[in-house]
Order: C-alpha cells, then structure tokens, then sequence
C-alpha cells in the first residue's frame, strides 16, 4: 500500500527557514499537498503541486519535488511563531483515487522566540 | 462563507455504546469524506461520498462503521458497540467536485472509555 513518512519534530528559531520534509512510495501520484494544523482547528491547505511540476513558490513558501527520488519538500522562510503547527504532506493519484487522500504521519514545528 | 462544521465538537462514551457524528459540509458542495485521525498520526480515509451515494468505503475499518448522507447534504457517520480502539479525531471534509480541494472541518473527538 502506499506509505509517506514524515519526521516528527522540528525546532527553529524566529526568523530562520524552516525545512519540513516528506517521502511517499507512490509514483502515481498526480497531486501533491501540504496542510497546516493546528490544535483544535481542521486542516489547512498550504499550497499543492501537480506531478508535472518541480518547483512551486507561494509569498513565504517554497515546495520542492523530486519525483525520482520521491521526496517532497516544503520550506517556510522567515519562520514566525505563528507558524507553530504540525504540518502533513498528503497526496492523491491514480492507485490511491484522486479523491482520496493519502496523508504523512506529520511534523511538529515549533518556532523559537 | 461558513466552514465545514462538525457536532459534536467532543465526544465521551462508553465501550459498547452506539454515537453518531454529524458533518455539515460547505453550501454547493457535491462530495463529502470522512477521516480519522488517531493520535500521533495523519488523517485515515473513511469513506466518500458523491451525492447521496458512497462512491468508496473501502476505508471503514469493520462492520461497526457505517455512514449516511439520505439527502446530499449532511452526513452521519455511525459507530456501532464502540470499542477503545475507536478513540480518535474523526474529520470530515467536502469539495465541490471530487477532484478539487477538499475543505476539512474541525473534527470531533471521540473518547470511548
């Protein structure tokens, strides 16, 4: 079955990048995303990226993919406390259903003052 | 506009006990999915629906789980004679169309003693 891994935790000071780091098994994989969550509220869309793309910037972020190593990145620049979240990688595709998304085991940031 | 809501917010029962749990998905939208997410981990894929129809179910862990959605609208995801195991955060999203971005509500938690 499929599988993304994440890692758990992250700490960074106020003002730094942040590099939060994801890798999946499926290559079918169309879409790509990135949510915020914070605690007691749903989840956030952060930005996505098609398959076909390597690159996306949005304002702070920067999500890289390498589809041959399988490995997604996403980097907030000038990480502020208010970033302070578990953030989860999820795809959708061909083998898992486009409407069905596979989520990470997500990661802890915690920004420093 | 309003959110994805989901009542209750949480929820205490009992081992062996039946609970229902509400999702209002966005105004409009056609497709509603349910989640859960267990502490520690990402969100789990449930069941989908597109109307009133369950497109996939493939996600409900046994028998005991059942969901309905009779007018297209809301939907109820029922548990039934709940076991420990069944303690969990359990999301709801929706979406216009299924392949476009779903919107997740703020989960009820579920805490069977």
């Amino acid at each position: 079955g499929e599988d993304v891994e994440q890692s758990l935790f992250l700490s960074v000071r106020e003002g730094d990048s942040s590099v939060i780091n994801c890798t999946y098994t499926d290559s079918s994989s169309t879409y790509l995303y990135w949510y915020k969550q914070e605690p007691g509220a749903g989840l956030q869309l952060l930005t996505y990226i098609f398959s076909n793309m390597d690159m996306k910037q949005d304002q702070r972020l920067t999500v890289l993919l390498n589809k041959k190593d399988k490995h997604l990145s996403l980097r907030i620049a000038d990480t502020q406390t208010g970033d302070s979240a578990i953030y989860f990688c999820a795809f959708s595709g061909a083998t898992s259903g486009t409407y069905k998304y596979i989520f990470g085991t997500g990661t802890r940031l915690k920004v420093l003052a | 506009g309003a959110g994805v809501s989901q009542t209750p917010s949480n929820k205490v029962t009992e081992k062996g006990k039946y609970v229902e749990l509400r999702c209002d998905p966005i105004s409009g939208h056609t497709a509603l999915y349910w989640y859960r997410q267990s502490l520690g981990q990402g969100p789990e894929f449930l069941i989908y629906f597109q109307g009133t129809g369950a497109a996939d179910d493939s996600g409900l862990p046994n028998d005991r789980f059942f969901a309905v959605r009779p007018e297209g609208s809301v939907s109820t995801l029922k548990i039934q004679r709940t076991e420990r195991g069944d303690s969990a955060v359990y999301l709801c999203a929706s979406s216009t169309a299924v392949n476009n971005e779903q919107f997740f509500g703020p989960g009820t938690r579920l805490t069977v003693l």
